[in-house]
């Protein structure tokens, strides 16, 4: 168990439709990850956030958003969902801004009928 | 990056012999690295890092050497057992524009199968 949570663990939706994910990260870590994993495109970074603050961006769409709160969990908003946007959705954190280990959640599954 | 699933590169190693994977590296500047396991339908794993002023870094039952030179990575596995089968990834930590942020960038996958 790498202490980071994420909820729910199975999603089902369908086109058109928005969702939400969350994130908590491992207790004291304030750098939070959202990667992207498909079959045909493998691990994908999608977005970083330091402390509330996103830091860094990766192949995010932009139908897709994310945010950290003062408590340090985080939320990944995807929109007007595609077929092609059924993935793993993986949270990762960090302890801090710099070159370090991150620690990935057991992920949601993300089906788009 | 690679994908993961049917067309990953797979490893297949009898148990109790060492398994080498291994992982070439994109960015020459990249000064940190890690080895993550991700078993089906679970989220990776860590299993060892590595600085770029290191070559050798052990832990346990594992070893990770580095090649600077020609930008290569290793992760060997000793004694391999059932549970190491799994999907096997380095990755690389860069920085990002200059913002005092990293990324991790994934590579290619390799599928370790142990034989029992």
């Amino acid at each position: 168990d790498s202490g980071v949570t994420q909820t729910p663990k199975h999603l089902i939706t369908a086109t058109g439709q928005r969702v939400t994910l969350r994130c908590s990260p491992r207790s004291g870590d304030l750098s939070v990850y959202w990667y992207q994993q498909s079959l045909d495109q493998g691990l994908q970074f999608l977005i970083q956030y330091y402390n509330g603050e996103e830091r860094a961006k990766g192949n995010i769409l932009e139908r897709f958003s994310a945010q950290q709160f003062p408590d340090l969990h985080s939320e990944l908003n995807l929109s007007s969902l595609e077929l092609g946007d059924s993935a793993l959705y993986f949270c990762a954190s960090s302890a801090r801004l710099a070159a370090d280990t991150q620690y990935f959640g057991p992920g949601t599954r993300l089906t788009v009928l | 990056g690679e994908s993961v699933g049917l067309h990953l590169p797979t490893l297949s190693v009898q148990e109790g012999d060492n398994s080498i994977i291994n992982c070439a590296y994109s960015n020459s500047a990249s000064d940190y690295f890690i080895w993550y396991k991700q078993e089906s339908g679970k989220g990776p794993q860590f299993i060892i890092d590595i600085r770029s002023n290191m070559d050798k870094r052990q832990g346990q039952r594992v070893t990770v050497l580095l090649n600077k030179t020609v930008k290569h990575l290793s992760l060997q596995i000793a004694a391999t057992q059932p549970g190491d089968s799994a999907v096997y990834f380095c990755a690389e930590n860069q920085a990002y524009s200059g913002a005092g942020s990293y990324q991790l960038t994934f590579g290619k996958g390799t599928k370790l199968s142990v034989i029992p």
